[in-house]
């Protein structure tokens, strides 16, 4: 079965750094774009990153550019996204999530739980 | 951006009653439409992809329809395990995704 695992989120003062993890299993890692999505509380899901099967193109939000970065370990069933210089507004629950691509659309058909990120201090 | 707008934000229904949830992009978006369906403190799981194709293993009572810049999501025959909040998403570009602001679904 597809997995996705997020790690990683916490309490983080403004101006801080977090790193988050997810753990993909039950797929080939190296076969998918991949992404993550956050949703602050009480707020529509966000779109973060995107990040292509061997992450040679990397996209991002404009309200996160210069400040997160996403990559992959295809080889450790790794994605990750760093995330500096954090700001309250960044607060949210971040999820992970398998993109597939028919060849004209793309869509995100498994996501992790979602690991909850706080910026406050 | 590409805006994308859900009406209602909310509503209430009964079970078996027939659903109708509207999603409008601010520019034609061909059918880069999906839905998603949200149940309190769980992840987005997806119903349906390109406008109106139905995911794998999801109830053939969701049906999605529409293209350019209106869409719908619709259940024909509401049950207790739909009740949840729905959203649509634009995915035209791997660049630059958006989400609708969500419909939640309530009992009556």
């Amino acid at each position: 079965d597809v997995q996705l695992v997020e790690s990683g989120g916490g309490l983080v003062q403004p101006g801080g750094s977090l790193r988050l993890s997810c753990a993909a299993s039950g797929f080939t890692l190296s076969s998918y774009w991949m992404s993550w999505v956050r949703q602050a509380p009480g707020k529509r899901l966000e779109w973060v990153a995107n990040i292509k099967q061997d992450g040679s193109e990397k996209y991002y939000v404009d309200s996160v550019k210069g400040r997160f970065t996403i990559s992959r370990d295809n080889a450790k069933n790794s994605l990750y996204l760093q995330m500096n210089s954090l700001r309250a507004e960044d607060t949210a629950v971040y999820y992970c999530a398998r993109v597939v691509f028919s060849g004209i659309f793309y869509y995100a058909d498994f996501w992790g739980q979602g690991t909850l990120v706080t910026v406050s201090s | 951006d590409i805006q994308m707008t859900q009406s209602p934000s909310s509503l209430s229904a009964s079970v078996g009653d027939r659903v109708t949830i509207t999603c409008r992009a601010s520019q034609s978006i061909s059918s880069c439409l999906n839905w998603y369906q949200q149940k309190p403190g769980k992840a987005p799981k997806l119903l349906i992809y390109a406008a109106s194709s139905l995911q794998s293993g999801v109830p053939s009572r969701f049906s999605g329809s529409g293209s350019g810049t209106d869409f719908t999501l619709t259940i024909s025959s509401l049950q207790r395990e739909d009740f949840a909040t729905y959203h649509c998403q634009q995915s035209c570009s791997i660049s630059a995704w958006t989400f609708g602001q969500g419909t939640k679904v309530e009992i009556k």
